[in-house]
């Protein structure tokens, strides 16, 4: 079955406290994306990913980094986690082919609350 | 850098009554469109995108949109909205393959009985 898995699904932390989200995909698609979603704001693009070790930043990229040293994974890095990182955050990775050929998965997202 | 926006909120129409979401883009190319739907508490799912071809496109669960690029609006109908469409809608943007993808706001789609 085609699937993102993300984990934790749900995160509660203090501020500063280093943590890590990971995502994996078994598509071997291409690109991978990471977001977060706020109320009122929709979805924001964090960084996203064209390739192994080639990684860009997306609309709201600071305070996190990522890395993809593998296809199928890309780790989201929060080294100083602050109160307004709460948010809901998805992962996503898609491919594009010939004929406008389209697909992309997301993750069923991963809820964090900075304390 | 490409914007999207979703005219709109929150949305409610009669069971069975047109639904019309609306959505406008600004990119300086003709971009890729996308409509997203999320229902509460779940991921998003893919309802249609127009890549290239045919400028009306249909997804799945009887919806569609039609590409304009004279009007840079990418709108969503559906002829008869049903109860199970009640959920929130995201318009994205995306220039080429694997780039810098936009998503509007969001409207939520409320379905009266």
């Amino acid at each position: 079955e085609a699937q993102v898995t993300q984990n934790p699904r749900y995160l509660i932390t203090v501020t500063g406290k280093k943590l890590t989200v990971t995502c994996s995909q078994n598509m071997n698609h291409e690109y991978m994306s990471w977001y977060r979603q706020d109320p009122g704001l929709g979805l924001r693009q964090i960084y996203y990913s064209m390739n192994v070790e080639v990684t860009d930043k997306g609309d709201v990229p600071e305070g996190y980094k990522v890395s993809r040293k593998e296809k199928r994974n890309f780790p989201l890095i929060l080294e100083s986690p602050s109160p307004n990182q709460t948010s809901l955050y998805f992962c996503a990775s898609s491919t594009f082919r010939g004929g406008g050929h389209y697909e992309q998965y997301f993750g069923p997202g991963t809820r964090l609350t900075v304390t | 850098a490409q914007s999207v926006t979703q005219l709109g909120s929150h949305v409610s129409v009669s069971e069975g009554a047109l639904v019309l979401l609306r959505c406008n883009y600004s990119s300086s190319v003709p971009p890729y469109l996308f409509w997203y739907v999320q229902y509460p508490n779940q991921g998003l799912q893919l309802l249609l995108k127009y890549t290239t071809g045919a400028t009306l496109v249909k997804g799945i669960n009887g919806f569609e949109a039609e590409f304009k690029k004279s009007e840079t609006s990418f709108h969503l109908t559906k002829p008869s909205a049903h109860m199970s469409d009640a959920a929130e809608y995201f318009c994205a943007v995306t220039l080429s393959a694997g780039q810098n993808f936009v998503f509007g706001p969001g409207t939520r789609l409320s379905v009266l009985p």
